[in-house]
């Protein structure tokens, strides 16, 4: 069984950048049919997606946070990770790492929906 | 823009309940991309349902999906107290974008 561990600090400045790694066991994170990415859950609000990658590397990003987003992936150590930088309160939430399942259709590939998930990192933005 | 969803549902056992998502024309209306989320408190999110009604592998036909113009519907059938939970509806949106809904609070009377 696929199991997905989030890790990173619970605790950032304002104006600081978080760092979140999601660490990947049971499976490859070197496969063409997946992206890997996160997505985030505001205190009592619903979920926000924030991006993904491609083990090759490509990445998709949320056009409301790409500006401040990074995700890479480190296929050594089937890991990727999560950077989002000039933090605010409102970056507060649960951080989950993600498995999302790869569609290519028409020349084109994408992900619609998720099929595993990690246990979630609370993250909160406070001095 | 987030998808809409009610704040709450609830049913009493045995009954069925349809909790609905509204989106655009852009990506509810445009694409079979709609998933269902089922989230226990202090869980992770669980899929229930992807490409608007298919059901993975050990989610209990219990559990359906549809979709009409620019709304998708999730409709939990023989209701049990485990069904309780939050559930968050997702749609593609294009160019590699997913949105999702606020989430409903289903609760079980």
């Amino acid at each position: 069984q696929l199991q997905l561990q989030g890790s990173g600090p619970g605790l950032v400045q304002p104006s600081e950048t978080l760092s979140l790694t999601c660490s990947v066991s049971s499976g490859s994170i070197s496969s063409s049919s997946y992206y890997w990415g996160w997505i985030r859950q505001p205190p009592r609000k619903g979920l926000e997606w924030i991006g993904n990658i491609h083990y090759s590397g490509s990445t998709y990003y949320n056009p409301s946070l790409k500006s401040r987003v990074t995700i890479s992936v480190d296929t050594s150590k089937n890991q990727f990770s999560l950077k989002l930088s000039s933090v605010t309160a409102a970056d507060t939430a649960i951080y989950y790492c993600a498995r999302f399942v790869r569609t290519c259709s028409g020349g084109s590939c994408y992900s619609h929906y998720l099929d595993y998930w990690g246990q979630g990192t609370l993250v909160t933005v406070s001095s | 823009s987030a998808l809409t969803q009610p704040p709450s549902a609830s049913g009493s056992p045995g009954q069925s309940v349809t909790i609905s998502c509204t989106g655009a024309g852009s990506d509810v209306g445009a694409y079979n991309y709609v998933s269902w989320y089922q989230q226990h408190p202090g869980k992770a999110p669980k899929l229930m349902i992807y490409e608007v009604s298919k059901r993975p592998s050990g989610v209990p036909d219990r559990f359906s999906g549809s979709k009409s113009g620019n709304t998708a519907s999730l409709t939990v059938s023989g209701l049990q107290a485990e069904d309780e939970a939050d559930y968050h509806c997702s749609s593609y949106a294009g160019s590699n974008n997913l949105l999702f809904g606020g989430g409903t609070k289903l609760t079980v009377l």
